[in-house]
């Protein structure tokens, strides 16, 4: 089955602007969509498909992909952006199944 | 508004079953595929299942394959996971979570609060 690769953990500057990546040869094919975690929390979804934002998720959270990474960037990042970040995205491999990144620990400084 | 609420997890040993369940509201439930991912204490997120809304189509993870079943019932608006043979590496938390049915990615768009399983002896 495929991977997706995110660094461990990442941090940003209040106000300042993140990008965080997450690779695997299933992006090729496949967009990534983008999940932010709370402690004790259930996921959100941020981003989906070329570069989607459900309702009530601010415009500061944008997606683009290139070749077999995907990014989610936050531009003016917030203190209340600090979280885990997941992405997720089909497996190329063959299976019809849904993977997911390692995550990424994003803190707000 | 959209509500999932998941139940039925709990305590089992090695070896043993429990069933999950996933009570839907606020949405045409029998129009939306549904998964279950489970995420072990201080891990990551991890995939388990998906069912699309007619249960025609099944998927599931290598991991589980075999041992879970996953089901639906659209009258009852309620999504289930028949969890067999149960290791301690499947201790996590459930959740279930609507498929907006992205053909391009996956985008699972509303998520339940989750329910502790626990394997041990």
């Amino acid at each position: 089955s495929s991977e997706l690769t995110q660094d461990p953990a990442v941090s940003v500057a209040l106000g300042q602007t993140v990008r965080i990546t997450c690779q695997g040869d299933s992006l090729r094919s496949y967009y990534a969509s983008w999940y932010q975690q709370k402690p004790g929390q259930a996921p959100v979804l941020v981003i989906y498909g070329k570069n989607n934002r459900p309702s009530g998720i601010p415009d500061r959270f944008s997606g683009s992909s290139s070749g077999n990474t995907a990014s989610l960037t936050i531009t003016g990042a917030q203190a209340e952006d600090e979280a885990d970040y997941y992405c997720n995205s089909r497996d190329s491999s063959g299976n019809p199944n849904y993977v997911f990144g390692t995550g990424t620990k994003v803190t707000v400084l | 508004e959209v509500q999932l609420v998941e139940s039925g997890g709990g305590l089992v040993q090695p070896g043993g079953s429990l069933r999950l369940s996933c009570a839907a509201s606020g949405f045409t439930f029998s129009s939306y595929s549904m998964n279950w991912v489970r995420q072990a204490p201080g891990k990551g997120l991890e995939w388990v299942s998906y069912i699309s809304s007619s249960s025609s189509t099944i998927y599931y993870a290598d991991s589980v394959k075999g041992r879970f079943t996953i089901s639906r019932d659209n009258a009852k608006n309620s999504l289930y996971l028949q969890m067999n043979s149960l290791r301690a590496e499947d201790t996590a938390v459930y959740y279930c979570a609507r498929d907006l049915g992205c053909s391009s990615t996956s985008c699972l768009d509303y998520w339940g609060q989750g329910t502790l399983v626990t394997v041990s002896s």
